[in-house]
């Protein structure tokens, strides 16, 4: 099992849609989680961060489910601009951070 | 912006060549990891620097190292280069050197070998 898995899409979904991703981990030790953004060829910028249960952010939600160790993102409303590879992320304790190979989006008019 | 700056941006090598890239952290921060991106994967951590020292390594061999200098700007280096080294090199800056810490990438060095 991969330690970081996550749908890769892509996702097609019209204006004004919600979506949701999904991302699962291994190491059931992990404390914190992030989700970045990366548009093509440019580098990742962080989204959101998810420390407990949740985290909401305008039009985007982030939450953790520890028991069966995933976390989701909820796009709400969707914009032109939200098209971007999502990138699960998932800091295995120490020093290791661990990527997840992303999930595209297409947002279309 | 994220003050992490990276040089050069884009670069050309053939293979068994040797290249150096670079990585000027934010200000504050004194954690450097660098990643290799190769295209639509994730980003895939090579390792990490921490006060000039490093702290951490994942799964690439020896001919990929890299040093950390007192202003905590980095070098990653890549010996006998392979086809399979090309890739969009990634720098991250963060503050405390442990996973757990946002990170701040630079755009990256896109290195292409033929």
């Amino acid at each position: 099992r991969k330690e970081v898995e996550q749908d890769p899409g892509p996702f097609n979904v019209p204006e004004g849609a919600t979506v949701a991703f999904n991302c699962t981990y291994s190491n059931s030790a992990s404390q914190s989680f992030f989700w970045y953004r990366q548009d093509c060829r440019k580098e990742p910028k962080l989204l959101m961060s998810v420390y407990s249960s949740g985290n909401e952010d305008g039009r985007f939600t982030a939450q953790l489910n520890r028991a069966s160790q995933y976390i989701s993102l909820l796009i709400r409303d969707s914009k032109l601009s939200d098209s971007a590879t999502y990138l699960c992320v998932v800091p295995t304790g120490g020093f290791k951070t661990i990527f997840g190979a992303g999930t595209r989006l297409f947002v279309k008019a | 912006e994220t003050g992490v700056t990276q040089s050069p941006t884009h670069l050309i090598k053939t293979r068994g060549q040797q290249v150096t890239l670079r990585c000027s952290s934010q200000s504050g921060h004194n954690t450097v990891s660098w990643y290799q991106q190769a295209l639509g994967q994730g980003p895939q951590f090579i390792f990490q620097y921490y006060r000039e020292e490093e702290n951490g390594r994942g799964n690439f061999p020896p001919r990929f190292s890299g040093l950390q200098f007192p202003n905590y700007s980095s070098e990653l280096n890549v010996n006998a280069l392979e086809l399979d080294d090309s890739a969009l090199y990634l720098c991250a800056s963060s503050l405390g050197g442990t996973a757990g810490e946002k990170l701040f990438f630079g755009s990256g060095t896109q290195l292409s070998v033929l």
